[in-house]
C-alpha cells in the first residue's frame, strides 16, 4: 500500500539556523510529490511540488526540497529559518488521479 | 482570486445527530476532494469528484457518509448519526484536472473543525 512517511513528529530550530524535514514515499517510479504547510486553525497551504525533471524544486517563502529517487526521499529544507516558519509540514504524494497520501506532519517549532 | 472556502468552520454536534458541512472550490476547478484530519495525523482521503460524478468513494468510513455534488460546484459531505470517533477536521480540495493519469496540484479550504460530543 503507499504510505508518506515524515520520521520526525516534532523539530525545535533557532531563528537562523538551517532546517531540513524528511519525507519517504513508498510509490511510484515517477512520484508526485508535494510539500504542504499548516498554521493553526488554517488549511494546507502549498509550498512547492515535483512532478518531473530537475530534482531540486524551489517553493515559496524560501523552501526548496530535493527528490532522490535512490532513497524514496522528498526532504524539505530551508537554509535560514524564520520565527514565521513555525507551523506543521506536511508531504504527500499524488497516485492514480488526484489520490493524495499524507504523511502525519512534522511540527515545527522555532527558538528565538 | 477566491480561494476554497467551507462552512461552517465550527462544528458541535450531539451523538446521533446528522451534520452537512459544505464546500466552495476555486471557481473553474473540475476536481473536488474531502479529506478527514483527525487531531495529529495527516489528512486522509475520503472521496472524490469530477464535476458531478463521484469517481472515488474509497475512504468513507462507514455507510454514515455521504457527499455530493449535484451541479459540479458546491459539494456537501454529511454525516449521519454522528458519533465521538467522527470528531475531526474535514478537509475540501479543488484541483484542474491533469492529463490523464497525472496528477495536479490540490488547492485546501480552511477546513471545518467538528466536535461531537
Amino acid at each position: 500500500a503507499q504510505s508518506v512517511t515524515q520520521p520526525d513528529i516534532h523539530i525545535t530550530v533557532s531563528e537562523g539556523a538551517s532546517l531540513e524535514l524528511r519525507c519517504n514515499y513508498s510509490y511510484g517510479a515517477t512520484p508526485y510529490l508535494f510539500w504542504y504547510v499548516q498554521s493553526p486553525g488554517q488549511g494546507l497551504q502549498l509550498l512547492l511540488k515535483y512532478f518531473s525533471g530537475d530534482t531540486l524544486v524551489q517553493g515559496i517563502k524560501g523552501f526548496e526540497a530535493e527528490f532522490k529517487r535512490s532513497q524514496s526521499s522528498f526532504n524539505l529544507r530551508k537554509p535560514s529559518v524564520h520565527w514565521s516558519d513555525a507551523a506543521e509540514y506536511f508531504c504527500a504524494e499524488g497516485y492514480n488521479f488526484n489520490k493524495f497520501y499524507f504523511g502525519s506532519g512534522t511540527k515545527l517549532n522555532v527558538k528565538p | 482570486g477566491a480561494g476554497v472556502s467551507q462552512s461552517p468552520r465550527y462544528k458541535v454536534a450531539k451523538r446521533g445527530q446528522d451534520v452537512a458541512l459544505r464546500c466552495d472550490p476555486i471557481s473553474g476547478h473540475v476536481s473536488l476532494f474531502w479529506y478527514q484530519q483527525a487531531l495529529g495525523q495527516g489528512p486522509e482521503f475520503l472521496t472524490y469528484f469530477q464535476n458531478e460524478a463521484q469517481l472515488d468513494k474509497s475512504g468513507l468510513p462507514s455507510d454514515r457518509f455521504f457527499a455530493e455534488r449535484p451541479e459540479g460546484s458546491v459539494s456537501t459531505l454529511k454525516i449521519q448519526r454522528t458519533q465521538q470517533e467522527d470528531s475531526a477536521v474535514y478537509l475540501c480540495a479543488s484541483s484542474l484536472p491533469g492529463t490523464s493519469g497525472n496528477t495536479d496540484t490540490q488547492y485546501f479550504g480552511p477546513g471545518t473543525r467538528l466536535t461531537v460530543l
